[in-house]
């Protein structure tokens, strides 16, 4: 199976920061990679799908970027409710896998 | 209003059964590939299993296969995920989410349930 990647596991920012997440697949995954975001007791919620298409309704302060094994995820300016879980997923197998998530505070 | 709505999670003895249910209203479920996807207390997301919409293509996480049976009634608007020999590492609230074909070429997960909970102890 492949395996995702995601760094850092967790990090502090300050309202207004702009924030990276990197996700690595073990194996050249194309751009078959989704970010969603997941708030405490809440379902995930489908950001970016195949590594840079923002889903409908998504600000546009989030933005994703990558092909092949490396992929990121960027928050241009966060926001008090972006403060939350970010997890990648590859759909390149049939076998589905998810990154470990990054668990993103305000600092 | 694309809405999923999981049921059937309890307290369940190592070794037991239980079958979960996801009811699905607001979009044509019979034309839908399905997942289910778990999440341990306090830890991240593991997909465990995919139905495709006629039911003929299924697959399995290494974890739950052979123990875990996934199906669906389109008639229903229904998923299901029935879970046998159940172990302590079972534990974890299970999402079913819907499966789709985005305008980018890969598949998402579109819409998730609220999630049930599932825990096994003795």
């Amino acid at each position: 199976d492949i395996q995702m990647t995601q760094s850092p596991s967790s990090l502090s920012a300050s309202v207004g920061d702009r924030v990276t997440i990197t996700c690595r697949a073990s194996q050249i995954i194309d751009n078959y990679l989704n970010w969603y975001q997941q708030k405490p007791g809440k379902a995930p919620k489908l950001l970016i799908y195949a590594a840079s298409n923002l889903q409908g309704g998504v600000p546009s302060r989030f933005s994703g970027s990558g092909s092949g094994t490396d992929f990121a995820l960027t928050i241009s300016s966060l926001r008090p409710e972006d403060f939350a879980t970010y997890f990648c997923q590859q759909t390149y197998t049939n076998i589905y896998t998810f990154g470990q998530g990054t668990k993103l505070e305000i600092k | 209003e694309v809405q999923l709505m999981e049921s059937g999670g309890g307290l369940v003895q190592p070794g037991g059964s239980l079958r979960l249910s996801c009811a699905a209203s607001g979009f044509s479920f019979s034309i839908y590939s399905m997942n289910w996807v778990r999440q341990a207390p306090g830890r991240g997301l593991e997909w465990v299993s995919y139905i495709s919409s006629s039911s003929s293509t299924i697959y399995y996480a290494d974890s739950v296969k052979g123990r875990f049976t996934i199906s669906r009634d389109n008639a229903k608007n229904s998923l299901y995920l029935q879970m046998n020999s159940l172990r302590d590492e079972d534990t974890g609230v299970y999402y079913c989410a819907r499966d789709h074909n985005s305008f980018g070429g890969d598949r998402v997960l579109d819409y998730w349930g609220q999630g049930t909970l599932l825990t096994v102890s003795s």
